[in-house]
């Protein structure tokens, strides 16, 4: 079966600080890899996705950036943080049919 | 524009009673996808039942049940037997093209014992 991991679990850093959340996925191979953040009380918003190693594509103008550097693994990064950086972030798999994506337990990121 | 639209922000429902959650969709592309997820406190997002745009029946998973009705672009989440473990946000959400969700704001059920 499929397993998909994120860490940290939760995190908090100053405004400034870089940032580097990792998530990997376990059971499948070559699965397109998503990074959505959600803030308080709301719905989520998809940030990056990935088809393949290196291949990524950014939905949003913003302070972060996504790197796959293996095909299980998804990094999700920032040089300085922002106040407005702070959310929760979750980390998808998909298989390519029939899209349904599935969910990591998220990283609750508070930038003081 | 709004792509997801989910009216009620809570709800409550007496344990063992059925309960609907309302969605409605905005999309002009012919082959979409409808999926409805889970949000208990712990945070994770859990996937509970998928409708294809083409799909001629309502999918069904369990206790859960997706009323589909194209012509009103409505996907409505029927949850039956409510269990106090129902308690949780409910999201509904749509892909269009390849890999896009786009999510609903979402809907806070509360099961009452």
């Amino acid at each position: 079966s499929q397993t998909i991991h994120q860490w940290p679990a939760t995190l908090v850093q100053p405004v400034g600080s870089p940032l580097s959340l990792e998530c990997t996925v376990e059971g499948t191979s070559n699965p397109n890899l998503y990074w959505y953040r959600q803030a308080a009380g709301r719905g989520l918003q998809l940030l990056f996705y990935s088809v393949g190693i290196g291949q990524i594509s950014s939905e949003v103008p913003q302070n972060l950036s996504a790197s796959r550097p293996q095909d299980r693994q998804f990094i999700l990064s920032s040089k300085k943080l922002l106040l407005s950086d702070s959310g929760f972030y979750l980390c998808a798999w998909s298989r390519r049919d029939p899209y349904e994506q599935y969910f990591g337990p998220g990283t609750r990121l508070t930038v003081t | 524009a709004q792509k997801i639209t989910q009216t009620q922000p809570g709800m409550f429902v007496q344990e063992k009673e059925a309960v609907t959650l309302d969605c409605t969709y905005d999309t002009s592309d012919p082959s979409y996808g409808l999926f409805w997820y889970k949000q208990p406190s712990s945070g994770e997002m859990i996937f509970l039942i998928y409708q294809g745009s083409y799909d001629q029946q309502n999918a069904t998973e369990g206790r859960y049940s997706l009323n589909f009705q194209k012509a009103r672009k409505s996907a409505n989440l029927v949850i039956s037997a409510s269990q106090l473990g129902d308690s949780a946000m409910y999201f509904c959400a749509m892909r269009e093209g390849s890999h896009k969700l786009s999510f609903g704001a979402g809907t806070t059920v509360t099961v009452r014992a």
